[in-house]
């Protein structure tokens, strides 16, 4: 069965710099989510998008914005980097309504140096 | 704020015993809560999902039972097996919220 998919699976970026992750849903799922996940830390919600319109907000920097797509990809966008933004970080898709089980990627491992 | 508690300590069992895994929460009484494994350096994968109106769900070797009055859940592993080590998270999700509010989840190991 197709899973959510994840690019790039490893970057490394220096301070400052800016960053770019994306998110290619399960077929036939609308809604996206973003959780940022420190070592040993448990998942943090960050975004998540529903038909393509935010829908949820959690802890997400403003130095970060993210967007779905009309092919319900979505795409994270990172500036001005620091250290403290090294994580993995997570996309999960589900099919619509707010009690849906939740299918993560693989995450995208960031390294700010 | 809210506050999700899992299991402090790690939790190491004997092949073929039952795991039994808690969470308590604080605060509100969520609407549903969804339990997740996670192996190091994956994505949690979902396991059973659980609604406040549900006292318990199985599936397979899996148990999931909701107690709003003592606001815990509690997740067991039966018959567990070494496969079945790994980390497992218990995640609230809130009526009109898309986000899941994850605890610090349980390291399970299961020794042959």
């Amino acid at each position: 069965a197709a899973g959510v998919i994840q690019s790039p699976r490893h970057l490394i970026k220096e301070k400052r710099e800016t960053a770019t992750l994306k998110c290619y849903p399960i077929p036939r799922h609308d809604t996206v989510y973003w959780y940022q996940q420190g070592p040993g830390q448990d998942p943090q919600f960050l975004i998540s998008f529903y038909e393509k319109m935010q829908s949820d907000k959690g802890s997400i920097p403003d130095r970060f914005s993210a967007q779905q797509f009309s092919d319900y990809h979505s795409e994270l966008n990172m500036s001005s980097l620091e250290l403290g933004d090294s994580a993995l970080y997570f996309c999960a898709s589900s099919l619509s309504g707010v009690d849906m089980e939740q299918y993560f990627g693989p995450g995208t491992r960031l390294t700010v140096t | 704020s809210q506050k999700i508690e899992q299991n402090s300590e790690a939790l190491n069992i004997q092949e073929g015993k039952t795991a039994t895994l808690t969470c308590n929460y604080t605060n509100y009484s969520p609407a549903y809560l969804q339990w997740y494994r996670q192996d190091p350096g994956r994505g949690p994968v979902f396991l059973l999902l659980i609604r406040e109106n549900e006292k318990e769900k199985r599936k397979e070797r899996l148990k999931v039972t909701f107690d709003t009055t003592l606001k815990q859940s509690l997740f067991h592993i039966t018959a567990s097996q070494p496969a079945d080590s790994a980390t497992y998270l218990c995640a609230l999700g809130f009526s009109n919220d898309y986000k899941l509010s994850f605890g610090a989840g349980t390291t399970v190991t299961v020794r042959a």
